[in-house]
């Protein structure tokens, strides 16, 4: 069954850093574009980034411009989500996604969804 | 930025038919993806580009999507239809609607 397992939330201060996982199974990872996407507290979705198969391509919403930083690791089919300078308002639950279509980065539909970790930052 | 419009909330009797829109500036020039999020779930993926449906997904979830507004229709709604349901489209990065609540009565 193809899988999406996240790791790494936890409670971290204002300003803080945190690194989030996604380890993926049962599917060529290599070939699909990887998504974070994230939920606060009773609200809507928000898109955070995309990264291409390779991971020579990364988008990043303005939100997390230049705090954020998304990165894989094809050998061991892992995704990564770096988070420094943490504010209030980044809690939330975070998805990893998967594009549905190989070898797409953006404009696509996201097909698996891990169960999500969730990120609290509070002092 | 662009944005995406959906109703709060939206209640159906039990099998009939929901229909949920999705508003945004000449959205049909755009393909529009649906996700259904059950309390404490991940979102699941029910239509993809406009019309289509995932492996699994019951034929009583169907799209459509032209002018200014893409819509998502249950048919013979079902007490396990009730979640959250967002639209999504890519633009200069992806974004998704507001979310509607949909209850079965």
């Amino acid at each position: 069954e193809v899988q999406l397992v996240e790791s790494g939330g936890g409670l971290v201060q204002p300003g803080g850093s945190l690194r989030l996982s996604c380890a993926a199974s049962e599917f060529i990872f290599s070939r699909y574009g990887m998504n974070w996407v994230r939920q606060a507290p009773g609200k809507g979705l928000e898109w955070v980034s995309v990264i291409s198969g390779s991971g020579e391509s990364t988008l990043y919403a303005d939100s997390v411009k230049g705090r954020f930083t998304t990165s894989r690791d094809n050998s061991k089919s892992t995704l990564y989500l770096q988070m420094n300078s943490l504010r209030a308002e980044d809690t939330a639950i975070y998805y990893c996604a998967k594009n549905l279509l190989p070898a797409s980065v953006s404009h696509d539909s996201f097909d698996i969804w891990g169960q999500g970790t969730m990120v609290t930052v509070s002092s | 930025s662009y944005v995406l419009t959906q109703p709060l909330s939206v209640s159906v009797a039990l099998g009939q038919t929901a229909r949920i829109t999705c508003g945004g500036n000449n959205i049909g020039s755009k393909n529009v993806h649906w996700y259904q999020q059950r309390p404490g779930r991940a979102p699941v993926l029910v239509i993809y580009r406009d019309t289509n449906r995932p492996s699994g997904i019951p034929e009583r979830f169907s799209g459509s999507n032209s002018g200014n507004t893409a819509t998502l229709t249950i048919s013979r709604a079902q007490a396990g239809d009730e979640a959250d349901y967002f639209c999504q489209v890519w633009d200069s990065s992806a974004v998704f609607g507001t979310g509607t609540k949909v209850t079965v009565l």
